[in-house]
């Protein structure tokens, strides 16, 4: 298995653009989480998502800031509009029990 | 609802030294315990788990870590460090559901 992949690796935008990012789960897993870590927050949970239902979004920062999983394998996180303190890295991470596999990330920087 | 502390921002350890980070959890319902290490640049690996049974846990890399249930710890050691052992670490606690609550984390640097 490939395990957790996520695009774009990197991205760089300017302040005002829309930010989609993208996650594909591990096949059979039936939970995905969006966290965003940062140096002055660590690692926070933004949204996860069970059978395809968003269960918690109660970690989104804000309304700028949505998710959606249309099929169990493909998901987003989108930032519209985009503002530099929105930088930082992105991940996705899936799940079967009670283990949570990572992505390698997206390294997201609005400026 | 469910919590963790991770004593100690920043470990150094000599190479072959016996590596120690700190993990105090709390949680209203039999908790399931876990280390996560993320190298530079990637995305966090799972080191061990507890979630019943044993209580002393081995995981990958030389790692162990025991629950305990009455200290409300679940501290991760290695006898030797390594060079490779550098990496951030973090201490996370779930419920029954899927949900993990993460450390802040522990950066450990290991000197030659």
């Amino acid at each position: 298995d490939a395990g957790v992949i996520q695009s774009p690796r990197h991205e760089v935008t300017e302040m005002g653009q829309e930010v989609t990012l993208r996650c594909k789960p591990i096949s059979g897993h039936n939970s995905l989480f969006w966290y965003r870590q940062t140096m002055m927050r660590g690692l926070e949970l933004l949204i996860y998502f069970n059978n395809n239902v968003p269960i918690d979004d109660s970690g989104m920062p804000e309304d700028r800031f949505s998710a959606k999983m249309p099929n169990a394998s493909f998901s987003t996180l989108k930032i519209q509009p985009s503002e530099p303190r929105d930088s930082a890295v992105y991940f996705c991470a899936s799940s079967a029990t009670n283990e949570q596999f990572f992505g390698p990330g997206t390294r997201l920087t609005v400026l | 609802a469910q919590s963790v502390t991770q004593l100690g921002s920043h470990v150094s350890v000599s190479e072959g030294a016996l590596v120690l980070l700190r993990c105090n959890y709390s949680s209203s319902v039999p908790p399931y315990l876990f280390w996560y290490v993320q190298y530079p640049n990637q995305g966090l690996q799972l080191l061990l788990k507890y979630t019943t049974g044993a209580t002393l846990v081995k995981g990958i890399n030389g790692f162990e870590a025991e629950f305990k249930k009455s200290e409300t710890s679940f501290h991760l050691t290695k006898p030797s460090a390594h060079m490779s052992d550098a990496a951030e670490y973090f201490c996370a606690v779930s419920d029954l559901a899927d949900k993990l609550i993460f450390g802040t984390g522990t950066r450990l640097q290991v000197f030659p």
